[in-house]
């Protein structure tokens, strides 16, 4: 059983639409982390959320974490092809492990 | 400053080979990890040290033994390579697993196991 499940898994779009993904859980989490992945490369940590509906924005990109906890969106207005990539859902239950998700698979076409 | 690095990136194994996947950090991190990678399970974790001188079981141990040789250094060893442990394999580190668990990863080694 998944503990954070990611939807969509895949989503295609054109360059300077905005869109949505989503992480999921039954479980309380003390910290959710997202990362962004390139093809041949290892994720990148792109930020932390810590308490309940807290809002972070990276430049173009609005990370929300849920008001109990167990779930997250990011949001990206005016889509780059730079944009392109998997982005990884992980969330820390106190235990110094993460728990990821399979990520959402973004491409952004020019 | 390198952050993580692993060697080698690319690896090709026959079934009964062993071979050593080789990680270093220096960024001064208590923490390091091992995970793989496959097509549709996301990563999951086979082995962590939350400090030199401990290590304990992932989600997915089976086949693998690890050393954490120093406060930098730690190594994944395949016994007897088996073609489901075709996978990329990632090292990952953190400061203090007490805290966040921001994770810091390694470009990852691709292995293929015929």
């Amino acid at each position: 059983t998944q503990l954070l499940e990611q939807s969509p898994q895949f989503l295609s779009i054109q360059e300077g639409e905005n869109l949505t993904v989503y992480c999921n859980s039954s479980s309380v989490f003390s910290s959710l982390q997202w990362y962004r992945q390139e093809p041949g490369e290892g994720p990148v940590l792109l930020v932390t959320v810590v308490t309940g509906g807290e809002v972070k924005k990276l430049k173009r990109l609005t990370f929300q974490f849920g008001d109990a906890r167990k779930d997250s969106s990011l949001h990206i207005t005016a889509a780059q092809t730079g944009d392109t990539g998997l982005y990884l859902c992980a969330g820390a239950k106190g235990n110094n492990r993460l728990a990821f998700g399979k990520g959402n698979q973004v491409v952004v076409i020019p | 400053n390198a952050g993580v690095t692993q060697t080698p990136k690319f690896q090709v194994l026959k079934t009964g080979q062993s071979m050593t996947l080789q990680c270093a950090q220096d960024m001064n991190h208590n923490s390091m990890y091992w995970y793989r990678q496959d097509p549709g399970m996301g990563l999951r974790l086979i082995y962590y040290s939350a400090s030199e001188g401990t290590t304990d079981k992932g989600e997915v141990p089976n086949g693998y033994n690890v050393s954490r040789l120093n406060k930098r250094e730690f190594s994944l060893r395949l016994e007897s390579a088996a073609p489901s442990q075709t996978s990329v394999y990632f090292c990952a580190s953190s400061a203090d697993w007490q805290a966040y668990n921001e994770q810091f990863f390694g470009p990852g080694t691709r292995l293929t196991v015929l």
